[in-house]
C-alpha cells in the first residue's frame, strides 16, 4: 500500500478484556516499530521488529503486552486484561532498512484505545 | 536516561508570521534527529538531521541541528492556517533497534 495502515482506528474495551491491534507496514519495509502516545504527550517506544524477529521489547510496560510479526510483514499488538491506564493512541511505524542504518520512520494513523 | 525537551509547549500566531520551534536533547550516542508534523492522524515526516550546521529546507519550512549545543530549531515562515498542528521532535540514539525518543511536542495554532 501507499502508507502504513492500522486497524481498528478506534477501540473501546471494558476493563479486563483482551484487545488486538493490527499494523500493515509499507510493503518491503524491514523495520517495524510500535509506540504508545498518551494524551498531550509524545509517542513512547514499545517494541521493534526487524523482519519477523523482535529485537527490542524494552518499552513494553508489562507482561500483559505482547507483539508479533510472524511473516515479517503484518504485525499485531495484543494487550491482555486491559486496564484504564492502557488508554492511549497506539502508533505503528515502519522503515525501509534494518537496525544498522539511519532511516526515516513512517507512521500509521494509530489506533485510539479507550478502556472503560 | 535519554531525554528530548521541546519549547514552547504551545504557540498562537497570525497568518504570515514566522515561528521558531526549539528542541533540545540529551541522548547517549546520538544518531539522528527527526521532525514530524502531527494533525489528528499519523505523524508526517518533515526532516531528518544527522550533521551539524547543514540547513534542511522544504518550502516554507527549514531546520538546522547543532550537535555541540545539543539542539535543533524548526522555522516556519509566512505561516498559514494549514500549519496548525503539533510539531514533534525525536532523537534516534545509536543503539540497538534505532528507536526514536520523542519530545512532548509544540502545539502551533495559526489564526487567520
Amino acid at each position: 500500500g501507499a502508507g502504513v495502515s492500522q486497524s481498528p482506528r478506534y477501540k473501546v474495551a471494558k476493563r479486563g478484556q483482551d484487545v488486538a491491534l493490527r499494523c500493515d507496514p509499507i510493503s518491503g519495509h524491514v523495520s517495524l516499530f510500535w509506540y504508545q502516545q498518551a494524551l498531550g504527550q509524545g509517542p513512547e517506544f514499545l517494541t521493534y521488529f526487524q523482519n519477523e524477529a523482535q529485537l527490542d521489547k524494552s518499552g513494553l510496560p508489562s507482561d500483559r503486552f505482547f507483539a508479533e510479526r510472524p511473516e515479517g510483514s503484518v504485525s499485531t499488538l495484543k494487550i491482555q486484561r486491559t486496564q484504564q491506564e492502557d488508554s492511549a493512541v497506539y502508533l505503528c511505524a515502519s522503515s525501509l532498512k534494518g537496525l544498522a542504518f539511519t532511516d526515516t520512520q513512517y507512521f500509521g494513523p494509530g489506533t485510539r484505545l479507550t478502556v472503560l | 536516561e535519554d531525554k528530548v525537551v521541546q519549547s514552547p509547549l504551545s504557540l498562537v500566531v497570525h497568518e504570515g508570521d514566522t515561528v521558531t520551534l526549539n528542541c533540545s536533547y540529551e541522548v547517549t550516542n546520538f544518531r539522528s534527529l527527526l521532525w514530524y508534523k502531527q494533525e489528528k492522524k499519523a505523524p508526517t515526516f518533515l526532516f531528518m538531521l544527522t550533521s551539524s550546521g547543514i540547513e534542511k529546507k522544504s518550502g516554507r519550512l527549514s531546520s538546522i541541528l547543532d550537535k555541540k549545543e545539543l539542539f535543533s530549531i524548526l522555522n516556519i515562515t509566512a505561516t498559514q492556517t494549514g500549519d496548525s498542528a503539533v510539531y514533534l521532535c525525536a532523537v534516534g540514539p545509536r543503539e540497538y533497534g534505532n528507536k526514536l525518543v520523542f519530545g512532548a511536542g509544540t502545539i502551533l495554532r495559526v489564526k487567520s
